[in-house]
């Protein structure tokens, strides 16, 4: 079955750096897009950033834009997403999420359980 | 950026009725709009793509409809299950993707 799983967020202080990962299994990863997609403490949804099958493609969100970097390794089955000069307002639970198809440009039909992310000094 | 407003805020409704949901946009995302729901704690789950394709394993009672500007998600015979958090997703103009406020259904 289609599993996506997120590394452990933490707590990290203002302006720091912190690199999330996400683990997929059940699927052939190198023929799907993936998203990255957040969520405040009792907010609703905000997407963050995609990238194509074969890495080519990437867009972001404005608000993070510049500070964060997703990335995938299809030999390995793990998406990455780097995030720079944290602010007090990235805190919120990061969501990898599957794009049914190689371009990225759709919703997500399988998403991961989530991983927190806590800005704070 | 579309903006989506969905509505009403919450929706109270009782098991075994039906609730009606409202998304819309503030340009014509076409038919490219999605259906998702959120349990507290959970990872949102996609219900309905294309707006009115269920996905796979969601029961007959999630139905999608509307194009353009105005969509409904409609849940017939409200179940004890169904009782979270919707959200509707545009993916036709992007950079970025854009999801409504969320509609919360609660038991009446």
């Amino acid at each position: 079955q289609v599993q996506l799983v997120e590394s452990e967020g933490g707590v990290v202080q203002p302006g720091r750096s912190l690199r999330l990962s996400c683990a997929a299994s059940g699927f052939t990863f190198s023929n799907y897009g993936i998203h990255w997609v957040r969520q405040a403490p009792g907010k609703g949804l905000e997407w963050v950033a995609v990238i194509s099958s074969d890495g080519s493609h990437k867009h972001y969100a404005d608000s993070v834009r510049g500070r964060f970097t997703i990335s995938r390794d299809n030999s390995k089955n793990t998406l990455s997403l780097q995030m720079n000069s944290l602010r007090a307002e990235d805190t919120a639970v990061y969501y990898c999420a599957r794009d049914p198809r190689g371009d990225g440009y759709n919703y997500a039909d399988y998403w991961g359980q989530g991983a927190l992310v806590a800005v704070s000094s | 950026e579309v903006v989506m407003t969905q509505s009403p805020a919450t929706l109270s409704v009782s098991p075994g009725e039906r609730a009606t949901l409202s998304c819309r946009t503030s340009q014509s995302v076409s038919s490219n709009l999605a259906w998702y729901q959120q349990k507290p704690g959970r990872a949102p789950r996609l219900l309905i793509y294309g707006a009115s394709t269920r996905a796979t394993g969601i029961p007959a009672r999630f139905s999608g409809d509307g194009s353009g500007t105005d969509f409904t998600l409609t849940i017939n015979s409200l179940q004890s299950e169904d009782f979270a958090v919707y959200y509707c997703q545009q993916y036709n103009s992007w950079p970025p993707y854009t999801f409504g406020q969320g509609t919360k259904v609660e038991i009446k």
